[in-house]
């Protein structure tokens, strides 16, 4: 089992362009979810989503929008990149009606210059 | 609201014991662990629950006190590989998403 994947795992960005981050999971999860790590933050919850076809805002969603449109794949999407958006992003994976431990990915290194 | 979490860094000696603090202003219904290793991601220690239930894979102690909203995770004869940062996460609303609010970490280096 792979567990959590995640893809690219780096990317360089100009402002104002846009781009999609896939986390992909074969634990067969009904949860997963987008966070945002910045120095001296800690995790932030961007988006999450506790089904197929269904997602909701976490606590920093403004500038990203996300799909689930299959269960096992959550994709974040950023339409016009800030410089703020420079982040690493992890995906987290979990079973449902927990609480259960949340399985993350490797993390992608984003910039935006 | 983000819990605190204190100390903010700490460094030890191997062997020596340590104490990482989280505190919530929000009434919780669980506390999770992770820790993180430097350019990796974070890694699940324990959940604990309301009414006394812990589910943990390492042999780590921690306390849930519900009605001062504290945590603690208690480090003992510290070895190099306890070296990370640690993060706690709340869940304020009944596990029925498993969404948490991390803290900002604390950051543990075990030296020789």
């Amino acid at each position: 089992n792979a567990g959590v994947t995640q893809t690219p795992k780096f990317r360089v960005l100009k402002t104002g362009q846009s781009m999609t981050l896939l986390c992909a999971q074969d634990m067969n999860h009904e949860y997963m979810y987008w966070y945002r790590q910045d120095p001296g933050m800690g995790l932030r919850l961007i988006h999450y989503s506790v089904g197929e076809g269904t997602t909701a805002k976490g606590e920093v969603p403004d500038g990203y929008n996300v799909s689930r449109l299959k269960k096992q794949n959550f994709l974040l999407g950023l339409e016009s990149a800030a410089p703020s958006q420079t982040s690493v992003y992890f995906c987290a994976s979990s079973y449902s009606n927990g609480p259960y431990e949340q399985y993350f990915g490797p993390g992608t290194r984003l910039t935006v210059t | 609201q983000q819990p605190v979490q204190s100390p903010q860094a700490v460094i030890l000696r191997e062997g020596e014991d340590a104490v990482i603090n989280c505190s919530s202003s929000k009434a919780l219904y669980s506390v999770h662990w992770y820790r993180q290793k430097h350019g990796e991601a974070p890694v699940f220690l324990m959940i604990l629950l309301k009414g006394g239930e812990q589910k943990g894979h390492e042999k780590i102690s921690a306390s849930f006190n519900e009605k001062k909203q504290q945590s603690s995770l208690y480090l003992t004869a510290s070895q190099l590989s306890y070296s990370g940062t640690y993060f706690c996460g709340t869940d304020s609303y009944g596990g029925a998403t498993n969404k948490l609010i991390f803290g900002t970490g604390t950051l543990l280096a075990v030296q020789p």
